[in-house]
């Protein structure tokens, strides 16, 4: 079974330039989450759709970050423009359902921004 | 907002010992779920728990559900070189987001 698949696995960007980060979830999941992990601040959700609707975007640092899910099959993260203090790795995750269920990992994306 | 502990940090054993760490909470969870990071990937879910006393097993991994609902102990028996990573804990209240700990890595020397 496929898991969650995520694109790029690395990003090396400079300041300043817009960056998408793309998750695929596991088919027939419904809920799809954001997150950032930095060695400072440890895992951090973002943001989290179900059904493709944003349901909670509360943890989305500011407005140069931006998600989208125009179907189930397909999430991004949008960084524009982007900034040093961005460099993380993102992870995206899917559930079964909205939320209250295990959630599935993918193998997140290493962005660094110099 | 609501917080995780786990303990230790980080934890040095050799191999074949058995490991301990917990997870520990001000807030009372419905579900704790534990998972483990290797290095470069993702969490890999290894133990969900959905009621308070519950004890789980997955191989050599044992998860228990604390009776105050604030609480969440992990032991891995007769550890290997291939468990070293950083575990993490995550507790869900009901209608709310699972909150991550800070992890516990783990180190087991040959």
């Amino acid at each position: 079974d496929a898991g969650v698949i995520q694109s790029p696995r690395h990003e090396v960007t400079e300041m300043g330039q817009e960056v998408t980060l793309r998750c695929k979830p596991i088919s027939g999941h419904n809920s799809l989450f954001w997150y950032r992990q930095t060695m400072m601040r440890g895992l951090e959700l973002l943001i989290y759709f179900n059904n493709n609707v944003p349901i909670d975007d509360s943890g989305m640092p500011e407005d140069r970050f931006s998600a989208k899910m125009p179907n189930a099959s397909f999430s991004t993260l949008k960084i524009q423009p982007s900034e040093p203090r961005d460099s993380a790795v993102y992870f995206c995750a899917s559930s079964p359902s909205r939320g209250y269920n295990e959630q599935f990992f993918g193998p997140g994306t290493r962005l660094t921004v110099l | 907002g609501q917080q995780l502990n786990q303990s230790p940090q980080s934890m040095f054993i050799q191999e074949g010992e058995d490991v301990s760490m917990n997870c520990t909470s001000s807030s009372i969870f419905n579900t704790w779920l534990w998972y483990k990071q290797d290095p470069g990937e993702g969490p890999v879910l290894l133990i969900a728990l959905y009621k308070a006393g519950e004890l789980t097993s997955n191989g050599r991994l044992t998860a228990q559900f604390g009776i105050t609902r604030k609480d969440s102990f992990l032991n891995i028996s007769a550890s290997i070189p291939s468990d070293v990573g950083i575990y993490f804990c995550a507790g869900q209240s009901y209608g709310q987001n699972f909150v991550f700990g800070p992890g516990t890595r783990l180190s087991v020397l040959p």
